[in-house]
């Protein structure tokens, strides 16, 4: 157990949806990172928070949004859903904000766009 | 895009043989990193070592890094059946800024047979 929460495990909803995905870090964390794996793609860095603030993007698309509040965990916001959307997104977190620690992953959020 | 890249995609051994995986990439790195992923899980942290590093030993894990040709190895001797997992690296990489990002390759899938 990495100390990383993410709910739900499982989304299905539809096309043209909106779904919100929640992490919640490990203890004493600062740092949030959120990630998009397929099979066609890989692992996808899309973006990271630290104490609050937007750090660094990565591929994320402009349909994704995602915030970290004070308590320090993180959402991210998919809308306008598409089939190729569906993907599993995983959380990670680390305590530095720099990027180049060690992370510790959730595990994750399957999210399936029918 | 893909700044790791392993090798081989997939590899299948005996337990008890020991299992190499490599992996190149393309620009100067802060650090690398290896991760394992059991199937449809998060992936979890095996080690790290620094771009001024050549040699690193975690239990039966030993990383090899070698920064003039942007490669990387990772040994994991005297294999069991719970090894049997993707394995990814990730390297630390600036763009100029003070930030890193890490980057994942696609993964090597080890089958380890009982």
């Amino acid at each position: 157990d990495s100390g990383v929460t993410q709910t739900p495990k499982h989304l299905i909803t539809a096309t043209g949806q909106r779904v919100t995905l929640r992490c919640s870090p490990r203890s004493g964390d600062l740092s949030v990172y959120w990630y998009q794996q397929s099979l066609d793609q890989g692992l996808q860095f899309l973006i990271q928070y630290y104490n609050g603030e937007e750090r660094a993007k990565g591929n994320i698309l402009e349909r994704f949004s995602a915030q970290q509040f004070p308590d320090l965990h993180s959402e991210l916001n998919l809308s306008s859903l598409e089939l190729g959307d569906s993907a599993l997104y995983f959380c990670a977190s680390s305590v530095g904000g720099r990027g180049a620690y060690e992370q510790y992953f959730g595990p994750g959020t399957r999210l399936t766009v029918t | 895009s893909q700044q790791g890249e392993e090798d081989p995609q997939a590899l299948s051994i005996q337990e008890g043989e020991n299992a190499t995986m490599n992996c190149s990439y393309k620009t100067s790195i802060n650090n690398l990193q290896w991760y394992r992923q059991n199937s449809g899980r998060g992936l979890v942290h095996l080690i790290l070592i620094r771009s001024n590093e050549r040699e690193k030993h975690s239990g039966r894990l030993r990383v090899t890094l070698d920064t003039s040709k942007k490669s990387s190895s990772l040994l994991i001797t005297a294999s069991r059946a719970a090894d049997t997992a993707s394995y990814f690296c990730a390297t630390a990489s600036n763009s100029g800024g003070s930030n890193y990002k890490l980057t994942f390759g696609k993964g090597t899938l080890l089958t380890v047979n009982p």
